[in-house]
């Protein structure tokens, strides 16, 4: 059974910090990654999608790692800004229990950022 | 980019009574969605897959009679939540995807439902 964890669980640091938020999973036989944010109250906005055989997917301020073989991807975010303050998630798409093809997610219990100007 | 919209956003409702909650893909044909429970400062939990046109399939532990899904479109699943009671009180979270096929798509989320159960 997948089991998803990140680190840290809370994270708080000064405008313009660069900062790194870690994931890791049990079973390497992903699809792929995903790390998405969620705002209080709201639900999920897909931020990156690394394919499990990519090594790294980047937009704007953001880049994500992957690395398989030791189980654990990393969210790197550049010049932190008050806006980034979210909970983030990441989430192992593995197999169902039935193997069958669409898979699933499986969540970590999220990163909570806050970024204090 | 992709939406998903759900509704309502908020429902507050006597015990007892049953509440539907809607997931709409706005853009784009969803084969395959996904409904999530989340409790409070915890992660998504995942309760139930469905394929347009198929019967959902159920996680370890989750009611199939507690909570009806129909997936009855390529653009909308509703998820009723039957005889509601407090301890269904919960943040609930729809998601969808292109393509049953294709793990590989992302999954596009909707802003969730949060149902209070007096």
């Amino acid at each position: 059974k997948q089991e998803v964890t990140q680190i840290p669980a809370a994270l708080s640091v000064p405008e313009g910090e660069n900062l790194v938020l870690n994931c890791s999973f049990t079973d390497s036989a992903i699809y792929n990654l995903q790390w998405f944010r969620q705002d209080p109250g709201k639900g999920l906005t897909s931020l990156l999608l690394i394919q499990s055989s990519q090594r790294e997917q980047t937009s704007g301020r953001l880049n994500a790692s992957l690395d398989k073989s030791s189980g654990r991807s990393t969210l790197y975010i550049a010049a932190s800004q008050p806006g980034d303050s979210a909970t983030y998630l990441c989430a192992a798409r593995t197999f169902n229990a039935g193997g069958t093809s669409y898979g699933k997610l499986t969540f970590g219990q999220g990163t909570i950022l806050t970024v204090h100007p | 980019g992709a939406v998903v919209s759900q509704h309502p956003s908020r429902v507050i409702c006597k015990s007892g009574t049953s509440v539907k909650i809607e997931c709409r893909s706005l853009d784009f044909q969803a084969t395959t969605m996904f409904w999530y429970r989340q409790f409070p400062k915890k992660s998504l939990m995942l309760m139930a897959t469905s394929n347009e046109g198929s019967k959902a399939t159920y996680e370890q532990g989750v009611e199939k009679d507690k909570f009806l899904i129909n997936h009855a479109s390529l653009t909308l699943s509703t998820l009723t939540v039957t005889s509601a009671h407090p301890e269904d009180s919960s943040f609930y979270i729809c998601s969808a995807q292109r393509g049953a096929g294709d793990s590989n798509q992302p999954q596009h989320f909707g802003d969730g439902t949060r149902l209070s159960i007096l």
